[in-house]
């Protein structure tokens, strides 16, 4: 089954700690991007990847750091996590995004607690 | 930045009632999309609809664009309670940002 898998679902850690949210697609997609949720305010680009080492950043990236070493995965990681860093997370891929007209695959999301 | 906006907010309708919603962009697109979000999971990709298109159908989805105006309208025909759901408008630029809007919230009772 063609899906972006997101891991974990729920994390709950205390400030300062690193943390690693997990993304892979079985798509094969050229074009990835992390997403965040908060209530009223829609969903927010965090940083997106063209393709493998080609990364860049969206519009809310303090606090984040990403890679994409292969072509399936896309980690997002927070060095040192922030209460308001708190919030629903998603990760997206899209095939050809340099063409610009796919619809995007959204993982089931990641709900972060940081306290 | 925001680049859509939708409205209204919220809507609420009873089964068997059309819903529509509309979204309004601010700067020249390549496309424009529409998804859909059930209470706290990811987003499903319902429609897209290029820079070129006017009009566009999938099922009991009726999408619209206006290049002119910058606003794009959904229509959900005949609903029904599972297309209780937020909804959203998303506009990609040419060099495939994808950038989202607040949502609709849409209730549809029984």
């Amino acid at each position: 089954e063609a899906q972006v898998t997101q891991n974990p679902r729920y994390l709950i850690t205390v400030t300062g700690k690193k943390l690693t949210v997990t993304c892979s697609q079985n798509m094969n997609h050229e074009y990835m991007s992390w997403y965040r949720q908060d209530p009223g305010l829609g969903l927010r680009q965090i940083y997106y990847s063209m393709n493998v080492e080609v990364t860049d950043k969206g519009d809310v990236p303090e606090g984040y750091k990403v890679s994409r070493k292969e072509k399936r995965n896309f980690p997002l990681i927070l060095e040192s996590p922030s209460p308001n860093q708190t919030s629903l997370y998603f990760c997206a891929s899209s095939s050809n995004g340099q063409k610009a007209n796919y619809g995007y695959t959204f993982g089931s999301g990641t709900r972060l607690t940081v306290v | 930045s925001q680049q859509g906006e939708e409205d209204p907010q919220a809507l609420s309708i009873q089964e068997g009632e059309n819903a529509t919603m509309n979204c309004s962009y601010k700067t020249s697109i390549n496309n424009l999309q529409w998804y859909r979000q059930n209470s706290g999971r990811g987003l499903v990709h319902l429609i897209l609809i290029r820079s070129n298109e006017r009009e566009k159908h999938s099922g009991r989805l009726r999408v619209t664009l206006d290049t002119s105006k910058k606003s794009s309208s959904l229509l959900i025909t005949a609903s029904r309670a599972a297309d209780t759901a937020s909804y959203f408008c998303a506009t990609q630029q040419s060099w495939g940002k994808l950038q989202f809007g607040a949502g609709t919230q849409v209730v549809v009772t029984p």
